[in-house]
């Protein structure tokens, strides 16, 4: 069973710090992982995908994956206290399929 | 960009009824939909895959007699949640794949059951 392991925190983080976010998964054969943020009581909104090995940044976003270790990792620079959220990760295996969530991180950026 | 449009956002039924929720891609043909159900301060879990004009794909431990999804066509795909129970409260949420691309997950906004 296809399993994706999240500290659920909270973690807290000063305004103006990088919050970092990490993630692991189960499933060698994933292809594809997202990033999605998640304020209370609403839908999930898509911060970053990624699906090579290596760094992706996109404005104070940067996803981090390492397909060895089985490892992705999402990292905001210059926090702010609207980040503040749950951060969901996500994997997909291939294909159409859909996506396997882990619990997500409680994010506190303190002003 | 691609939007997909979820009805109703909040519904309290009596238990033993029948809550329809339906999903809708307004400005693309999708594929496939999925369904996700969150409990409170738990992650989503996928419940089950549709695809235009066949049967949905259940995931383990989905009771496929209780959740009734149907895709009749390529921009709607509707959620029945047949006899609601206390216990199907939960926050419903439907995604949409436009073709096979890695940028195809769309999400809808969301629909709060409450059964009462």
């Amino acid at each position: 069973q296809k399993e994706v392991e999240q500290n659920s925190g909270p973690l807290s983080v000063p305004e103006g710090a990088i919050a970092s976010l990490n993630c692991t998964y189960s499933d060698r054969g994933s292809q594809s992982f997202f990033w999605y943020r998640q304020y209370s009581g609403k839908s999930p909104e898509l911060i970053m995908s990624i699906y090579s090995n290596g760094d992706k940044e996109d404005g104070r976003f940067t996803a981090q994956l390492n397909k060895a270790s089985q490892y992705v990792s999402l990292l905001i620079r210059d926090s702010q206290p609207s980040d503040s959220a749950t951060y969901l990760c996500a994997v997909r295996g291939g294909g159409a399929d859909g996506l396997t969530f882990g619990k997500g991180t409680h994010l506190i950026i303190q002003p | 960009g691609a939007v997909v449009s979820q009805h109703p956002s909040r519904v309290i039924c009596k238990s033993g009824t029948s809550v329809k929720i339906e999903c809708r891609s307004l400005d693309f043909q999708a594929t496939t939909m999925f369904w996700y159900r969150q409990f409170p301060k738990k992650s989503l879990m996928l419940m089950a895959t549709s695809n235009e004009g066949s049967k949905a794909t259940y995931e383990q431990g989905v009771e496929k007699d209780k959740f009734l999804i149907n895709h009749a066509s390529l921009t709607l795909s509707t959620l029945t949640v047949t006899s609601a129970h206390p216990e199907d409260s939960s926050f419903y949420i439907c995604s949409a794949l436009a073709g096979q691309g890695n940028y195809g997950y769309t999400f809808g906004s969301g629909t709060r059951l409450t059964v009462v």
